[in-house]
């Protein structure tokens, strides 16, 4: 089974802190995204990364940054954080251009 | 632009009653579509995927969904819920140009009642 981990599944931070969540997957996959879900907007793209270092800007990147230094490694930075970054973030792997994405169990930020 | 949209927001059902979840798509170019569940706390979980093929496709905990190309839709439905397919469900799109990029509907609360 494809397993996706992220490494907090709560965490509670201050306003102008830089917020670093991590995700891990250990099946391969070229393929790493990070989302942001909110109550009635559903999943948002942040960030994709079709590749060790490269990296693609989604939907909503303003705020924050990534690194993918490893292939099974994809890092979400919140460099400043701001109340309106408070929110449940989701990471997700998948294999090719035509495949389903494999979903870590998300961890609820709160920037207070 | 591509979009998914979910008719319903929620959905309250009786255990044992058949559901259907609504979803239409907008897209010129791509037909790869997924039902993902999202139990409470937790992240979101395949349900079933139409890739190519057979249009009425069968998914996991007896779920099905009907690819209907000319109305541009992917309903999914269960012929007899349980109280444990109360969850949130999301219907999604591979976005054009299989950059691998998913769009995803806003969800729909299926509430199961007893």
């Amino acid at each position: 089974d494809v397993k996706v981990t992220q490494s907090s599944r709560y965490l509670v931070k201050r306003t102008g802190e830089k917020v670093f969540l991590e995700c891990v997957q250990d099946m391969d996959h070229e393929n790493m995204f990070w989302y942001r879900q909110d109550p009635g907007l559903g999943l948002r793209l942040i960030y994709f990364s079709y590749d060790v270092k490269m990296k693609e800007k989604g939907d909503i990147p303003e705020g924050y940054s990534v690194s993918r230094e490893k292939k099974e490694r994809f890092s979400l930075i919140l460099e400043s954080a701001s109340t309106n970054q408070t929110s449940m973030y989701l990471c997700a792997s998948s294999f090719g251009t035509v495949r389903e994405q494999y979903f870590g169990p998300g961890t609820r930020l709160t920037v207070t | 632009a591509q979009s998914v949209t979910q008719l319903d927001s929620q959905v309250p059902v009786f255990e044992e009653a058949p559901v259907e979840l609504r979803c239409n798509y907008s897209s010129s170019v791509s037909v790869y579509l997924f039902w993902y569940v999202q139990y409470p706390n937790q992240g979101l979980q395949l349900l079933l995927k139409y890739l190519s093929g057979s249009t009425l496709v069968k998914g996991i905990n007896g779920f099905e969904a009907e690819f209907n190309k000319s109305q541009t839709s992917f309903h999914l439905r269960k012929p007899s819920v349980h109280i444990s397919d109360t969850a949130e469900y999301f219907c999604a799109v591979i976005r054009s140009g299989n950059t691998g990029k998913l769009i995803f509907g806003q969800g729909t609360t299926l509430q199961v009642k007893p």
